[in-house]
């Protein structure tokens, strides 16, 4: 059973600092990983999608990379700012099983 | 625009009560998911749907119930026999075009037992 695991749970930054938030799976036969942003109270928004053939992803400030054989993602955000503030999570799609798992998210803050 | 219209924003349940909460999407997707958010926790899978008229069971499925009669609709209802339901519900719809297709979100609802 494919589980994923975000680490740290939070994180507080001061601004224009780079920072990194990791997120581990267990199965390494996924079809793609998608990095989410929530802000409270509200829906996912989708940040960046890696696909399982892909390294990496590149989205402005956001870039995301993808280690299958190690079951690792990374998000790195760079030069924050107050308005990164919100919760990060990950979601990996299983192939065959047709749905996406996520893990329990990053609180980021980023001080003004 | 398209997008996945969840309703209503915030909903509240008597002892005993079944409730339903909505979830339309004009995006022409085939799968549709309904996720449950905790405070501080990541989402868990109620249930999922690839097609029309049909649908699986997620992890958290019981004391829930779904159907899905037309291809824009999935709605969710949270039965008496949920007995710690207040969360915050996300649907959310994806294409199954191939490995590209994103996820997308509604903006979800937020249930309380009165």
């Amino acid at each position: 059973k494919q589980e994923v695991t975000q680490i740290p749970a939070a994180l507080s930054v001061p601004e224009g600092e780079n920072l990194v938030l990791n997120c581990s799976f267990t199965d390494s036969a996924i079809y793609n990983l998608q990095w989410f942003r929530q802000d409270p109270g509200k829906g996912l928004t989708s940040l960046l999608l890696i696909q399982s053939s892909q390294r990496e992803q590149t989205s402005g400030r956001l870039n995301a990379s993808l280690d299958k054989s190690s079951g690792r993602s990374t998000l790195y955000i760079a030069a924050s700012q107050p308005g990164d503030s919100a919760t990060y999570l990950c979601a990996v799609y299983t192939s065959g099983t047709y749905k996406y798992i996520f893990g329990t998210g990053t609180r980021l803050k980023v001080l003004a | 625009d398209g997008g996945i219209t969840q309703s209503p924003k915030y909903l509240f349940r008597k002892e005993g009560q079944n409730v339903t909460l909505s979830c339309e999407q004009n995006l022409n997707h085939d799968a549709m998911y309904w996720y449950r958010q905790d405070p501080g926790q990541g989402l868990r899978l109620i249930y999922y749907s690839q097609i029309v008229n049909d649908f699986q069971k997620g992890d958290i499925a019981e004391g829930y119930s779904v159907s899905r009669e037309k291809k824009e609709s999935f709605p969710l209802t949270v039965t008496s026999a949920q007995k710690n339901p207040t969360a915050f519900y996300l649907c959310a719809s994806i294409g199954t075009g191939g490995s590209n297709e994103k996820l997308f979100f509604g903006s979800g609802t937020q249930l309380s037992v009165l």
